[in-house]
């Protein structure tokens, strides 16, 4: 499969506890983005990885949250105490980025339920 | 206001039917668009990309109208397995890379 792969696909923690995902992006692709989506709504926006570099952040990003990409290969985010507000599911996507071309596909999600 | 809105729906079919959903966008830098499509519980995929006028893709018929600042999903003769969410996507040329979507769009075809 050359699709994106995420890690886990289900999480249960109980509130208070740090948990980390993981995305593996399509092979080619420089750009890789993380989303939450709640019920009901769409994808939001939580920040993005052209190669190594987070070039952008969401204000939804809070200090508990942190993502990185040390190799500008697969990337990983981190909550820190995790909050029941905190339950959604986990999307990451990535992109080519070039020829001006701004599509990106979509792994699995992690889906996360804070108890 | 919410950067791109789309009617949540449901939207009811039967089979064969043809069907249009209409997303509007607040901010005019916005520069290309998408729609996606997400069926429950899994994650949304690509269905097709909005980069000037329109596009087609066999029943599937996108357009985009810069001056209304609107986008519209056309599906022609509907099938059951039509029968998902679709997003709204923009992508804002503000020198940003996110994507900003609208809440979807439910369709149900029905037999």
């Amino acid at each position: 499969d050359t699709g994106v792969s995420q890690d886990p696909r289900h999480k249960i923690t109980k509130r208070g506890q740090n948990v980390t995902f993981r995305c593996d992006p399509i092979s080619e692709h420089n750009r890789l983005y993380w989303y939450r989506q709640t019920l009901g709504q769409g994808p939001e926006f939580l920040t993005y990885f052209q190669n190594e570099a987070q070039l952008e952040k969401s204000r939804l990003l809070s200090d508990r949250f942190s993502a990185e990409r040390p190799k500008g290969s697969f990337s990983t985010l981190e909550i820190q105490r995790t909050e029941q507000g905190d339950s959604a599911m986990y999307l990451c996507a990535s992109g080519r980025g070039s020829g001006g071309s701004h599509e990106q596909y979509f792994g699995p999600g992690t889906r996360l339920t804070v108890t | 206001r919410k950067e791109v809105e789309q009617d949540p729906g449901p939207f009811n079919v039967p089979e064969g039917a043809t069907v249009a959903f209409n997303c509007t966008y607040s901010n005019s830098a916005s520069q290309s668009f998408f729609w996606y499509r997400q069926d429950c519980r899994k994650e949304p995929k690509l269905l097709m990309s909005v980069y000037s006028s329109g596009n087609e893709d066999g029943r599937f018929t996108a357009q985009l109208n810069r001056a209304s600042q609107y986008i519209s999903l056309l599906i022609r003769d509907s099938k059951l397995s039509d029968s998902a969410t679709y997003l709204c996507v923009g992508h804002m040329n503000t020198g940003f890379q996110k994507l900003v979507f609208g809440t979807g769009t439910r369709l149900l075809v029905s037999p």
